[in-house]
């Protein structure tokens, strides 16, 4: 079946724009996980949703950054005002739900730029 | 609170063995291990659940000693295809605040 695909897979802006970034998970993944790696680091966690809700936003890096997911489904992850610090790539996975025996599967990932 | 990996890098030559450690100062109900090719999404290798059982995939298994918050990756008979960068992730006690470790890069030579 289809795997997490993520829209669009590059994107290069200027600072100071707006940015939406898009994850489609796997059909019927409750969980939605976000992650952001910079160049040759880790894997640095974002936000993560059971369902519509958010329980933890603990790794969101300023009030530039909000996400969110409608329908169980599709989750968006906005940046406003774009710094050339948020340059990185934007990975998103899925799982059947979150924590314990769930494994998650990984979109190939946004690739930004900001200029 | 990030899981400490070590070693930070390790070069092989095919056939030989590693081994990279994940520990954590917190107590851990699961931990996750992940391997990710250059330029590409990381993939799932297996979950280890609080209980200390050991798993095995191919060449590739790994043990989860809950007493030492702490879980080894061991790779037999290495092959090129496993060279990239692997990471664990940890969760609590109460199975939530997954995070992965830095990543442990790993090179397998000809």
């Amino acid at each position: 079946g289809a795997g997490v695909s993520q829209s669009p897979s590059n994107k290069v802006t200027e600072k100071g724009k707006d940015v939406e970034l898009r994850c489609d998970p796997i059909s019927g993944h409750t969980a939605l996980y976000w992650y952001r790696q910079s160049l040759g680091q880790g894997l640095e966690f974002l936000i993560y949703f059971q369902g519509n809700s958010a329980p933890d936003k603990s790794g969101l890096p300023s009030d530039r950054f909000s996400a969110e997911r409608t329908g169980g489904s599709v989750s968006t992850l906005t940046i406003q005002r774009t710094q050339q610090e948020d340059s990185a790539v934007y990975l998103c996975a899925s799982s059947l739900d979150t924590g314990l025996s769930y494994e998650q599967y990984f979109g190939p990932g946004t690739r930004l730029t900001v200029t | 609170q990030q899981p400490v990996q070590s070693p930070q890098a390790v070069i092989l030559r095919e056939g030989e063995d590693a081994v990279i450690n994940c520990s954590s100062s917190k107590a851990l109900y699961s931990v996750h291990w992940y391997r990710q090719k250059h330029g590409e999404a990381p993939v799932f290798l297996m979950i280890l659940l609080k209980g200390g059982e050991q798993k095995g995939h191919e060449k590739i298994s790994a043990s989860f000693n809950e007493k030492k918050q702490q879980s080894s990756l061991y790779l037999t008979a290495s092959q090129l295809s496993y060279s990239g960068t692997y990471f664990c992730g940890t969760e609590d006690n109460y199975g939530q605040n997954f995070v992965f470790g830095p990543g442990t890069r790993l090179s397998v030579l000809p």
